[in-house]
């Protein structure tokens, strides 16, 4: 497969938990990274590997996986956790890149 | 560290190539076989892979774009680039070298394709 799909949008409230999926056929055999956009800058790498986070990466984010569906989870959201989201991973033949749509994360 | 650094002119014609150029520091191109490549996001929407290379030397590209791509690596100058033929407005975004799956993205650079 050469796609990964996650939802457009989800909202959280302030201290609360979010989870974020990226569904596809590819992930059952790759690890999935995660990465966060704020408006104007590059993406930040925030989950690699299995569930690896990079330094200085806060630890209310984490990353797990099931199947064909890679998640990442953010415990108790900030304010400024509030960013696009986008999964990243690789297609079956593991030589192609493959990145999801996007998740735009809202905190209330 | 590693380090990236996009660079190219930021307006090119339609029809035209587009030209960028990626130099790593902090480490060399060749020395370990990395994956490497340009990654692309058009003002408002999402990151689209265009194409990499390993140090080895396999070259990959979107099967979308792949008739128009060229990924070309300079070890002498520790520098790869990216040609896009026959541009169109569809092609304005900013145009990131990367390491995917990795921490290691260059700043990115806007190109606005338009006459």
């Amino acid at each position: 497969s050469s796609e990964l799909t996650q939802d457009p949008a989800v909202s959280v409230a302030l201290g609360q938990t979010v989870r974020i999926t990226c569904q596809g056929d590819s992930l059952r055999n790759y690890y999935t990274s995660w990465y966060q956009q704020k408006p104007g800058q590059a993406p930040v790498l925030v989950i690699y590997g299995k569930n690896n986070r990079p330094s200085g990466i806060p630890d209310r984010f984490s990353g797990s996986s099931s199947g064909t569906t890679a998640s990442l989870t953010i415990t108790g959201a900030q304010a400024e956790d509030e960013a696009d989201y986008y999964c990243n991973s690789r297609d079956s033949s593991g030589n192609h890149v493959l990145f999801g749509g996007g998740t735009k994360v809202t905190v209330l | 560290q590693l380090q990236l650094q996009e660079s190219g002119p930021g307006l090119v014609k339609p029809s035209e190539t587009l030209s960028l150029t990626c130099t790593v520091s902090g480490g060399s191109i060749s020395s370990t076989n990395y994956y490497w490549g340009w990654i692309r996001q058009p003002p408002g929407k999402g990151l689209e892979w265009i194409g990499s290379f390993y140090s080895s030397g396999s070259t990959y590209y979107n099967s979308s774009l792949k008739s128009r791509v060229t990924i070309s690596v300079d070890t002498s100058k520790n520098q790869f680039s990216l040609r896009l033929s026959s541009v169109t407005a569809a092609d304005t975004a900013v145009y990131y070298c990367a390491r995917p799956w990795t921490n290691i993205w260059g700043q990115g650079t806007m190109v606005t394709v338009s006459s």
